[in-house]
């Protein structure tokens, strides 16, 4: 069965500042990876998705994330965040002869205005 | 647009009480999901369904069931609630394939105290 491992539970950052959000995962075979985001009070929402072809991905509202295949990674990234950033994010992987997806814990980001 | 609806944002229950919690999709897909979401854990699936009438155990699915008898409709069932189901239960939804580039569209959840 795959896992999935957010390092970081909560995350600090003043505006401006540039995040990067790791997100590893151990499966053998080919997947499917997302970031979703979970604003308070509202439900999740897809941020980005890689299926295949070019690692680096770009999502909504700025962020991007890259499928680096041999550290099994797929790290969030945004060059300079926002205060409306704050949310939670959770980092997802699905097998890609699957439905199921496996979340990682999520991680809590505040942005200080 | 894709609307899944939860039919509770708050629920409060008593330990033992048979608990049933409602989700409804618009958009004819085929897919639909349980999760429960807890601090640090993340979103855990505890039942999943393909189809009427399908369903498969997801990573937690001890003292729940689940029921799906339209595909529109699926039901999460706390046969008996105990404090540790206290959670947020998400629901959601996608169509079908396998390697299919759809994603899973999510309800606004529902927080199930049980006391």
């Amino acid at each position: 069965a795959q896992s999935v491992s957010q390092h970081n539970h909560h995350v600090i950052l003043s505006e401006a500042a540039s995040l990067e959000l790791g997100c590893n995962y151990s499966y053998g075979g080919t997947v499917n990876l997302f970031w979703y985001v979970q604003y308070p009070g509202q439900h999740l929402q897809l941020l980005l998705k890689y299926f295949s072809g070019d690692p680096l991905v770009k999502g909504i509202k700025g962020f991007e994330a890259e499928f680096i295949k041999s550290k099994f990674s797929f790290n969030l990234r945004k060059p300079s965040v926002q205060w409306s950033d704050t949310a939670e994010y959770f980092c997802a992987v699905r097998p890609n002869a699957g439905n199921m997806l496996t979340f990682g814990g999520g991680t809590r980001l505040m942005v200080k205005p | 647009d894709v609307k899944v609806t939860q039919s509770s944002r708050y629920l409060v229950k008593r330990t033992g009480e048979k608990v049933f919690l409602e989700c409804v999709q618009d958009m004819d897909h085929e897919n639909m999901f349980w999760y429960r979401q807890d601090p640090g854990l993340g979103l855990r699936l505890i039942y999943f369904s393909y189809d009427v009438k399908m369903k498969e155990k997801g990573d937690i699915p001890e003292g729940y069931s689940v029921s799906r008898e339209k595909k529109e409709r699926f039901s999460l069932i706390l046969e008996s609630a105990s404090t540790n189901q206290t959670s947020m239960y998400l629901c959601a939804s996608s169509l079908r394939g396998e390697g299919s580039n759809q994603p899973q569209h999510f309800g606004d959840g529902t927080r199930l105290s049980i006391l």
